[in-house]
């Protein structure tokens, strides 16, 4: 298994400017989520998906961010326009959620990250 | 809702030295309990769960942890560090799909 994929892995922009961050999430995982990680702020939940809906964006903090999730195999997290404040690393992450009692306690999967910098 | 404290944010240690990094949360309903561990330049891996059971769950590397709810805690323990351990280690607590994580514990493993 090829674990949670994401591109780019270095993103270097310009104020303004539209970025697309890219996750693949493992085969089979029906809940997927985007993390941002910042040295301030530590690891912050910006949105999920749980069967390619979004269940829960509180966490994404402006317009400017989007998200989606058009097939269970592919999502992006969209920066428009992007700003020097946006800088950090971008993690997806994937898991399997059963229904019923036992929501929550499956191992969250995640990618290597993008480390996006805004210049 | 949920939150995590972790109250070190650098732990300095020698190889070989025991290790404890503290984690304690809060939770207005049943939780569950993670740590997960980030090596340099790499996503999060799930080091320990505590889901139900026995309160004291061990890791494959030597790690352990230790659930106690009078005190609101979840410490990481290791009895001798190797110079691999050298990562940032978050706590992370969950009621729901959602994880709720600490702002991480740096261990730093000197020879």
């Amino acid at each position: 298994d090829a674990g949670v994929i994401q591109s780019p892995r270095h993103e270097v922009t310009e104020m303004g400017q539209e970025v697309t961050l890219r996750c693949k999430p493992i085969s089979g995982h029906n809940s997927l989520f985007w993390y941002r990680q910042t040295m301030m702020r530590g690891l912050e939940l910006l949105i999920y998906f749980n069967n390619n809906v979004p269940i829960d964006d509180s966490g994404m903090p402006e317009d400017r961010f989007s998200a989606k999730m058009p097939n269970a195999s592919f999502s992006t997290l969209k920066i428009q326009p992007s700003e020097p404040r946006d800088s950090a690393v971008y993690f997806c992450a994937s898991s399997f959620q059963t229904s019923g009692g036992s929501r929550g306690v499956n191992e969250q999967f995640f990618g290597p990250g993008t480390r996006l910098t805004v210049l | 809702a949920q939150s995590v404290t972790q109250l070190d944010s650098q732990v300095p240690v020698f190889e070989e030295a025991p290790v404890e990094l503290r984690c304690n949360y809060s939770s207005s309903v049943s939780v569950y309990l993670f740590w997960y561990v980030q090596y340099p330049n790499q996503g999060l891996q799930l080091l320990l769960k505590y889901l139900s059971g026995s309160t004291l769950v061990e890791s494959i590397n030597g790690f352990e942890a230790e659930f106690n709810k009078s005190q609101t805690s979840f410490h990481l323990r290791k009895p001798s560090v190797h110079i691999s351990d050298t990562a940032e280690y978050f706590c992370a607590v969950s009621g729901s799909e959602k994880l709720v994580f600490g702002k991480g514990t740096k261990l730093t493993v000197n020879p």
